[in-house]
Protein backbone atom coordinates (compact mmCIF):
# COMPACT_ATOMS: atom_id res chain seq x y z
CA UNK A 1 0.00 0.00 0.00
CA UNK A 2 1.41 2.93 -1.32
CA UNK A 3 0.90 6.01 1.49
CA UNK A 4 2.67 8.54 -0.70
CA UNK A 5 1.58 8.76 -4.35
CA UNK A 6 3.75 10.60 -6.38
CA UNK A 7 3.45 12.11 -10.06
CA UNK A 8 4.32 12.16 -12.59
CA UNK A 9 7.13 9.65 -13.12
CA UNK A 10 9.10 11.58 -15.42
CA UNK A 11 9.06 15.46 -16.55
CA UNK A 12 10.37 17.74 -19.18
CA UNK A 13 10.72 21.19 -19.50
CA UNK A 14 12.20 23.73 -21.02
CA UNK A 15 15.19 26.19 -19.05
CA UNK A 16 12.74 28.47 -18.03
CA UNK A 17 9.64 27.20 -17.11
CA UNK A 18 8.27 25.73 -14.35
CA UNK A 19 8.64 22.44 -12.74
CA UNK A 20 5.49 21.02 -11.06
CA UNK A 21 5.23 17.55 -9.32
CA UNK A 22 2.57 16.28 -6.90
CA UNK A 23 1.91 14.05 -4.19
CA UNK A 24 -0.67 12.94 -2.08
CA UNK A 25 -0.90 11.12 1.02
CA UNK A 26 -3.35 8.83 3.28
CA UNK A 27 -2.59 8.84 6.78
CA UNK A 28 -3.75 12.19 8.16
CA UNK A 29 -1.28 11.62 11.33
CA UNK A 30 1.26 13.21 8.96
CA UNK A 31 2.90 15.97 9.85
CA UNK A 32 6.17 16.61 8.31
CA UNK A 33 6.37 16.82 4.26
CA UNK A 34 10.03 17.14 2.85
CA UNK A 35 11.59 16.63 -0.49
CA UNK A 36 14.82 15.53 -1.23
CA UNK A 37 16.77 16.07 -4.33
CA UNK A 38 18.59 13.37 -5.41
CA UNK A 39 21.65 14.03 -8.88
CA UNK A 40 22.86 10.93 -10.56
CA UNK A 41 25.38 8.62 -8.38
CA UNK A 42 24.26 10.87 -5.18
CA UNK A 43 22.54 10.35 -2.10
CA UNK A 44 19.23 12.04 -1.41
CA UNK A 45 19.45 15.36 0.33
CA UNK A 46 16.94 17.27 1.92
CA UNK A 47 15.66 20.24 -0.29
CA UNK A 48 13.09 21.62 1.35
CA UNK A 49 10.24 21.08 3.84
CA UNK A 50 6.81 22.13 5.16
CA UNK A 51 4.68 21.43 7.75
CA UNK A 52 0.68 21.42 7.87
CA UNK A 53 -0.07 24.68 9.78
CA UNK A 54 0.99 26.18 6.69
CA UNK A 55 -0.22 26.28 2.77
CA UNK A 56 3.06 27.62 1.28
CA UNK A 57 6.76 27.65 1.58
CA UNK A 58 9.23 29.33 -0.60
CA UNK A 59 12.89 28.61 -0.69
CA UNK A 60 14.65 30.44 -3.66
CA UNK A 61 13.06 29.11 -7.06
CA UNK A 62 11.71 26.23 -5.17
CA UNK A 63 7.96 26.51 -3.47
CA UNK A 64 5.74 23.99 -1.95
CA UNK A 65 2.21 24.55 -1.88
CA UNK A 66 0.25 22.09 1.14
CA UNK A 67 -3.28 21.37 0.88
CA UNK A 68 -4.51 19.61 3.94
CA UNK A 69 -8.30 19.33 3.48
CA UNK A 70 -7.45 17.54 0.06
CA UNK A 71 -4.55 15.87 1.52
CA UNK A 72 -2.26 16.98 -1.34
CA UNK A 73 1.55 18.67 -1.81
CA UNK A 74 3.58 19.80 -4.88
CA UNK A 75 6.66 21.07 -5.25
CA UNK A 76 7.22 23.98 -7.95
CA UNK A 77 10.44 25.16 -9.46
CA UNK A 78 10.61 28.31 -10.94
CA UNK A 79 12.81 29.57 -13.64
CA UNK A 80 13.84 25.78 -13.72
CA UNK A 81 17.59 25.19 -15.03
CA UNK A 82 19.60 22.25 -16.53
CA UNK A 83 21.19 22.13 -13.15
CA UNK A 84 17.91 21.10 -11.45
CA UNK A 85 17.95 18.11 -13.44
CA UNK A 86 17.63 15.33 -10.59
CA UNK A 87 15.26 13.09 -9.55
CA UNK A 88 12.89 14.25 -6.49
CA UNK A 89 10.78 12.45 -4.09
CA UNK A 90 8.10 13.55 -1.52
CA UNK A 91 7.91 12.32 1.45
CA UNK A 92 5.90 12.53 5.04
CA UNK A 93 6.14 11.80 8.23
CA UNK A 94 4.46 11.37 11.44
CA UNK A 95 6.07 12.79 14.23
CA UNK A 96 9.55 11.84 15.23
CA UNK A 97 9.23 8.03 13.06
CA UNK A 98 10.44 6.75 10.03
CA UNK A 99 9.77 8.89 6.31
CA UNK A 100 7.63 7.55 4.02
CA UNK A 101 8.65 7.79 0.28
CA UNK A 102 7.20 8.32 -3.02
CA UNK A 103 8.24 7.18 -5.64
CA UNK A 104 10.64 9.46 -7.20
CA UNK A 105 10.05 12.23 -10.52
CA UNK A 106 13.13 12.31 -12.55
CA UNK A 107 13.29 15.97 -13.92
CA UNK A 108 15.25 16.83 -17.04
CA UNK A 109 15.61 20.36 -17.93
CA UNK A 110 16.51 21.00 -21.53
CA UNK A 111 17.95 24.34 -23.07
CA UNK B 1 27.98 13.52 2.52
CA UNK B 2 31.42 12.27 3.69
CA UNK B 3 29.78 12.40 6.61
CA UNK B 4 27.80 9.17 6.17
CA UNK B 5 30.10 6.25 4.28
CA UNK B 6 29.21 3.00 2.51
CA UNK B 7 31.83 0.30 1.15
CA UNK B 8 31.51 -1.09 -0.79
CA UNK B 9 29.79 1.42 -2.96
CA UNK B 10 29.68 -1.55 -5.97
CA UNK B 11 29.42 -4.96 -5.83
CA UNK B 12 28.80 -8.18 -8.15
CA UNK B 13 27.78 -10.99 -6.60
CA UNK B 14 25.92 -14.45 -7.24
CA UNK B 15 23.28 -16.24 -6.45
CA UNK B 16 23.24 -17.88 -2.68
CA UNK B 17 26.24 -15.71 -1.76
CA UNK B 18 26.10 -14.26 1.84
CA UNK B 19 27.04 -10.47 1.09
CA UNK B 20 27.26 -7.95 3.86
CA UNK B 21 27.02 -3.60 3.36
CA UNK B 22 28.52 -1.45 5.67
CA UNK B 23 27.62 1.92 6.59
CA UNK B 24 29.53 4.28 8.96
CA UNK B 25 29.12 8.09 10.26
CA UNK B 26 30.67 10.39 12.03
CA UNK B 27 27.58 12.87 12.17
CA UNK B 28 27.28 11.75 15.95
CA UNK B 29 23.80 10.97 15.41
CA UNK B 30 22.01 8.31 16.98
CA UNK B 31 19.24 7.40 14.16
CA UNK B 32 20.21 5.26 11.07
CA UNK B 33 18.21 3.81 8.30
CA UNK B 34 18.71 1.57 5.19
CA UNK B 35 16.71 1.80 2.13
CA UNK B 36 16.59 0.13 -1.32
CA UNK B 37 16.00 2.40 -4.20
CA UNK B 38 14.75 0.23 -7.50
CA UNK B 39 13.14 2.13 -10.78
CA UNK B 40 9.70 3.22 -10.59
CA UNK B 41 9.20 2.02 -6.93
CA UNK B 42 11.45 4.57 -5.11
CA UNK B 43 12.92 4.39 -1.47
CA UNK B 44 11.70 1.56 0.72
CA UNK B 45 12.20 0.84 4.10
CA UNK B 46 14.62 -2.37 4.94
CA UNK B 47 15.57 -1.86 8.79
CA UNK B 48 15.90 1.38 10.72
CA UNK B 49 17.61 1.92 14.23
CA UNK B 50 17.00 4.78 16.68
CA UNK B 51 20.06 3.57 18.85
CA UNK B 52 22.37 1.02 19.42
CA UNK B 53 19.67 -1.47 21.03
CA UNK B 54 16.70 -0.94 19.32
CA UNK B 55 16.41 -2.42 15.55
CA UNK B 56 13.08 -2.42 13.81
CA UNK B 57 11.77 -4.11 10.60
CA UNK B 58 10.76 -1.16 7.56
CA UNK B 59 8.17 -1.74 4.65
CA UNK B 60 11.03 -4.77 3.10
CA UNK B 61 13.03 -6.45 5.45
CA UNK B 62 12.29 -10.40 4.36
CA UNK B 63 15.70 -11.45 3.19
CA UNK B 64 17.60 -9.01 5.08
CA UNK B 65 19.35 -8.86 8.67
CA UNK B 66 20.88 -5.77 10.08
CA UNK B 67 23.32 -5.33 12.81
CA UNK B 68 23.90 -1.81 15.30
CA UNK B 69 27.69 -2.57 15.95
CA UNK B 70 27.93 0.85 17.59
CA UNK B 71 26.39 3.86 17.28
CA UNK B 72 28.34 5.11 14.07
CA UNK B 73 27.67 1.80 12.37
CA UNK B 74 25.35 -0.48 10.86
CA UNK B 75 25.18 -3.03 8.56
CA UNK B 76 23.20 -4.85 6.67
CA UNK B 77 23.16 -8.41 5.41
CA UNK B 78 22.04 -10.33 2.63
CA UNK B 79 22.20 -13.86 4.16
CA UNK B 80 21.49 -15.95 0.56
CA UNK B 81 21.19 -13.27 -2.76
CA UNK B 82 18.80 -13.50 -5.32
CA UNK B 83 18.21 -11.50 -8.32
CA UNK B 84 15.68 -9.37 -6.97
CA UNK B 85 17.64 -8.03 -4.56
CA UNK B 86 19.97 -6.29 -7.30
CA UNK B 87 19.08 -2.50 -6.29
CA UNK B 88 20.90 0.37 -5.38
CA UNK B 89 21.49 0.32 -1.13
CA UNK B 90 21.38 3.66 0.86
CA UNK B 91 22.35 4.24 4.34
CA UNK B 92 20.92 7.33 6.34
CA UNK B 93 21.21 9.01 9.08
CA UNK B 94 19.30 11.66 11.71
CA UNK B 95 19.62 12.60 15.42
CA UNK B 96 16.61 12.40 17.27
CA UNK B 97 14.34 15.24 17.62
CA UNK B 98 15.42 17.34 14.30
CA UNK B 99 14.25 16.52 10.63
CA UNK B 100 16.35 15.84 8.52
CA UNK B 101 18.09 12.64 7.34
CA UNK B 102 20.92 12.39 5.29
CA UNK B 103 22.30 9.86 3.10
CA UNK B 104 25.27 8.47 2.43
CA UNK B 105 26.89 7.84 -1.53
CA UNK B 106 24.91 4.47 -2.16
CA UNK B 107 26.11 1.01 -3.02
CA UNK B 108 25.09 -0.56 -6.11
CA UNK B 109 24.46 -4.16 -5.84
CA UNK B 110 24.31 -6.85 -8.76
CA UNK B 111 23.14 -10.26 -7.78
CA UNK B 112 23.25 -12.83 -10.67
Amino acid sequence: QQQVKQSPQSLIVQKGGISIINCAYENTAFDYFPWYQQFPGKGPALLIAIRPDVSEKKEGRFTISFNKSAKQFSLHIMDSQPGDSATYFCAARRGYQKVTFGIGTKLQVIP
Amino acid sequence: DADVTQTPRNRITKTGKRIMLECSQTKGHDRMYWYRQDPGLGLRLIYYSFDVKDINKGEISDGYSVSRQAQAKFSLSLESAIPNQTALYFCATSFQGTDTQYFGPGTRLTVL
